[in-house]
């Protein structure tokens, strides 16, 4: 009965350097979402997966950030040669149905990263 | 303008007292409206959501929907220093699946 789960919690990476974030949705839950927010923001959407069919990645902010789902349930958000600009808390979020009128996401504790 | 917007306070209120938070959305063709509580350093966490007009109870709060003046709000009854935190609405989008948020509303409540 574990809710969304997100590794690692903190990352430090130097600038230039590829990173990946793990999200593991609540079990049966369909729709998988990523989203990153600054301090002092909301949240930003980047990417939705329904199942392992990516339907949306308009978010991505740039083609260095790759996300993947394969069988449907563990996805990872990879981000190549990072910027400083990609410093963020990444949040991971997930939803039982795949209707957009009921479709209450609940979401993990993010990855904080930070790019020296 | 944002699509979402929200006072981003500070709102304080003394313990007790009602807090209300407000929230507008541009794009008529929102559908779902969503309040979310997050306290410093944690992750958002979803108290309610509404989708139809009117008013919807759920405990100490209630979610307030019109969609004629596109505008959805937050009543916190009897408010609890536990429940000082950032308040976000978000919006969902017919045909689509994703959440837009608004910035967040900072609320206080004081002892």
């Amino acid at each position: 009965g574990a809710g969304v789960s997100q590794s690692p919690r903190y990352k430090v990476a130097k600038r230039g350097q590829d990173v990946a974030l793990r999200c593991d949705p609540i079990s049966g839950h369909v729709s998988l979402f990523w989203y990153q927010q600054a301090l002092g923001q909301g949240p930003e959407f980047l990417t939705y997966f329904q199942n392992e069919a990516q339907l949306d990645k308009s978010g991505l902010p740039s083609d260095r950030f790759f996300a993947e789902r394969p069988e449907g349930s563990v996805s990872t958000l990879k981000i190549q040669r990072t910027q400083q600009e990609d410093s963020a808390v990444y949040l991971c979020a997930s939803s039982l149905g795949t209707s957009e009128r009921y479709n209450e996401q609940f979401f993990g504790p993010g990855t904080r990263l930070t790019v020296l | 303008q944002k699509e979402v917007e929200q006072n981003s306070g500070p709102l304080s209120v003394p313990e007790g007292a009602i807090a209300s938070l407000n929230c507008t959305y541009s794009d008529r063709g929102s559908q779902s409206f969503f309040w979310y509580r997050q306290y410093s350093g944690k992750s958002p966490e979803l108290i309610m959501f509404i989708y139809s007009n009117g008013d919807k109870e759920d405990g100490r709060f209630t979610a307030q929907l019109n969609k004629a003046s596109q505008y959805v709000s937050l009543l916190i009854r009897d408010s609890q220093p536990s429940d000082s935190a950032t308040y976000l609405c978000a919006v969902i989008r017919y045909g689509q699946g994703n959440l837009i948020f608004g910035k967040g509303t900072k609320l206080s409540v004081k002892p």
